[in-house]
């Protein structure tokens, strides 16, 4: 059973430009989070999705960011318009039932490091 | 947004000494999990505890729920360089929602 896989693993784009950040779940795995982390610091929350489904957008910027979860392929992280300050590891991670509840764990995938330049 | 505030933010120690990492928020969570990130992946899950109160232990590491279910601690005994990491604590909602703390960098030196 495959692990979470994100790609792709380094993405460097022009300020301007649009940066689309793929991340396919484990088998069987219907909740999707993700998540944004700058170097020596925690992980902030973006998004959470269940198929189809967004459930939490709260974490999200209101403009230029998107995300979306379909019910066939991978769940995608879209950010149009790239701005320096959108340099940062994006990482998702994907569970069976939400990973709130503590009945599972969340299972990450190795993320995403976007460099705008 | 949850808040969830780790302290220290850095911790350098030498190998055999012991610490403890704390995970403090103003929020109730029906679920605290602690994970561990290793420079260049993603974060791995040590333990979740779910009951206030509730401790368990993995080997030399012990985890702690706050009766009030809005705080946790982990302690590590005997601290080996293979213990180098970033420690995260992460509190999940009613929700489903799982958030994320600030992180604890710890270091251990040989």
């Amino acid at each position: 059973n495959a692990g979470v896989m994100q790609n792709p693993r380094h993405l460097v784009r022009r300020r301007g430009q649009e940066a689309r950040l793929r991340c396919s779940p484990m088998k069987g795995h219907s909740h999707v989070y993700w998540y944004r982390q700058l170097p020596e610091e925690g992980l902030k929350f973006m998004v959470y999705l269940q198929k189809e489904n967004i459930i939490d957008e709260s974490g999200m910027p209101k403009e230029r960011f998107s995300a979306e979860f379909p019910k066939e392929g991978p769940s995608i992280l879209r950010i149009q318009q790239v701005v320096r300050g959108d340099s940062a590891a994006y990482f998702c991670a994907s569970s069976t039932v939400g990973a709130g509840t503590g009945n599972t764990e969340a299972f990450f995938g190795q993320g995403t490091r976007l460099t705008v330049v | 947004t949850q808040l969830l505030k780790q302290s220290p933010q850095f911790l350098s120690i030498q190998e055999g000494e012991n610490l403890t990492v704390y995970c403090n928020s103003s929020s109730v969570f029906s679920s605290l999990q602690w994970y561990r990130q290793e420079p260049g992946e993603g974060p791995v899950l040590l333990v979740t505890v779910v009951t206030g109160g509730e401790v368990k232990k993995l080997k030399r590491l012990t985890f702690q729920f706050g009766d009030a279910r809005k705080d946790s601690s982990l302690h590590i005994t005997a601290a080996q360089p293979g213990d180098t990491g970033l420690y995260l604590c992460a509190g999940g909602t009613g929700a489903n929602n799982l958030f994320f703390g600030t992180g604890t960098r710890l270091t251990v030196i040989p």
